[in-house]
């Protein structure tokens, strides 16, 4: 069966200060895979995604960046954080296809929740 | 552009209640439809999809989704609300471009004793 780790699961850093959030995903091969930001008390923004080593689309401008270095890992990065960093991350699958392709469901991790102080 | 209206940020039932969570969607193309469930601090959980197979969808936890096309709208019910079902719910449409996911901006269901 197919499983997602995502760590750590919580994370206070300073303002200024570097950041990386790792996921990976067993039990599968080619996965797409997903970058959400959950701000508090608002919905789920997709910030990146990606359909294969070292393809990465951006969705949003900002901070962040993201990195696709294997198959089934997936990094979340930055190197300045902002107080408007803070939020719930969450990275996620689904199934392997092509740019035109309607997905069917995403697995999503357990989470990171962000403090920029 | 797909997108997805979820109305309602706040939903509150008593226990045995029915759960009705709101969810209107746009799309220019047959749309994928999902519901996720989200308990503090946790990922999402899939509750049910729909694809075009069947209109009324039956998910887990006693949940069940109607897709109308005609009211473009996949509305969340449960007939009798327990108290476990207090979480937040997301309605999300699946996209063509690179399979993304577009969620709606989550109501979040209160269950009094």
């Amino acid at each position: 069966s197919q499983t997602i780790h995502q760590w750590p699961a919580t994370l206070v850093q300073p303002v200024g200060s570097p950041l990386s959030l790792e996921c990976t995903v067993e039990g599968t091969s080619n996965p797409n895979l997903y970058w959400y930001r959950q701000a508090a008390g608002r919905g789920l923004q997709l910030l990146f995604y990606s359909v294969g080593i070292g393809q990465i689309s951006s969705e949003v401008p900002q901070n962040l960046s993201a990195s696709r270095p294997q198959d089934r890992q997936f990094i979340l990065s930055s190197k300045k954080l902002l107080l408007s960093d803070s939020g719930f991350y969450l990275c996620a699958w689904s199934g392997p296809g092509p740019e035109n392709y309607m997905n069917t469901e995403a697995f999503f991790g357990q989470g990171t929740r962000l403090t920029v102080v | 552009a797909q997108s997805v209206t979820q109305l309602g940020s706040h939903v509150s039932v008593s226990e045995g209640a029915l759960v009705l969570l709101r969810c209107n969607y746009s799309s220019s193309v047959p749309p994928y439809l999902f519901w996720y469930v989200q308990y503090p601090n946790q990922g999402l959980q899939l509750l049910l999809k729909y694809t075009s197979a069947a209109t009324l969808v039956k998910g887990i936890n006693g949940f069940e989704a109607e897709f109308k096309k005609s009211e473009t709208s996949f509305h969340l019910t449960k007939p009798s609300a327990h108290m476990s079902d207090a979480a937040e719910y997301f309605c999300a449409v699946g996209l063509t471009q690179g399979g993304k996911l577009i969620f709606g901006q989550g109501t979040e269901l209160s269950v009094k004793p």
